[in-house]
């Protein structure tokens, strides 16, 4: 049973471009929760998704990022026009219900805004 | 949302027992507390989870006061492969976590 996939591991974008951050759950899991972490900090919670619905995206800058979670494929998390202070690990998380189950986190997805 | 507070950082030796503890004196009725291991360029990783009194499973045990304003994550023996940071959580049962992990407690466990 494969964990928690993302793809890309790294991605570089220059300022102004979008970047798309994939995410596939464990297998079973249909609760996705997305993550931010700059360097030397804790994790930022961001979004909170089930199958096509967003539960909770108080964590979610206003402008420029979306996220998604469709029927078929992986949670996406959009970033649209990065600038330099976007750069971070952004880690997804998957869980088999959402009455507080134990999260499973991916490897995370490094992206350098230059 | 219920604030943490651990150590910054922690020095052990190989096969010593290690205790962190985390305060969150603002804890609300229906949270939980739960503590994550976090290893350079992973994501994190689930130790243990409780409300109040003690749990226990093979890789830690996790000690909450009756008042669950700290909790105090114990590992036993640790080795070098301890290593790594600790993060304490507290939020509600149900839905995702809100609550900003914070710096966690970088434990360095040396030979």
């Amino acid at each position: 049973n494969a964990g928690v996939m993302q793809n890309p591991r790294h991605l570089v974008r220059r300022r102004g471009q979008e970047a798309r951050l994939r995410c596939s759950p464990m297998k079973g899991h249909s609760h996705v929760y997305w993550y931010r972490q700059l360097p030397e900090e804790g994790l930022k919670f961001m979004v909170y998704l089930q199958k096509e619905n967003i539960i909770d995206e108080s964590g979610m800058p206003k402008e420029r990022f979306s996220a998604e979670f469709p029927k078929e494929g992986p949670s996406i998390l959009r970033i649209q026009q990065v600038v330099r202070g976007d750069s971070a690990a952004y880690f997804c998380a998957s869980s088999l219900s959402g009455q507080n189950n134990e999260q499973f986190f991916g490897p995370g997805t490094r992206l350098t805004v230059l | 949302l219920a604030k943490t507070t651990q150590p910054i950082s922690m020095d052990s030796y190989e096969g010593q027992e290690v205790n962190i503890t985390c305060s969150h004196n603002n804890i609300a009725t229906n949270d939980y507390i739960t503590w994550y291991q976090q290893f350079p360029s992973q994501g994190p990783r689930f130790i243990i989870q409780g409300y109040k009194t003690k749990v226990t499973n093979e890789v830690a045990s996790l000690f909450i006061p009756a008042d669950r304003k700290s909790s105090t994550l114990s590992l036993p023996r640790v080795s070098l492969s301890d290593t790594a940071v600790y993060y304490c959580l507290v939020g509600p049962y149900t839905g995702g976590f809100k609550t900003i992990f914070g710096a966690g407690t970088r434990l360095f466990v040396k030979a």
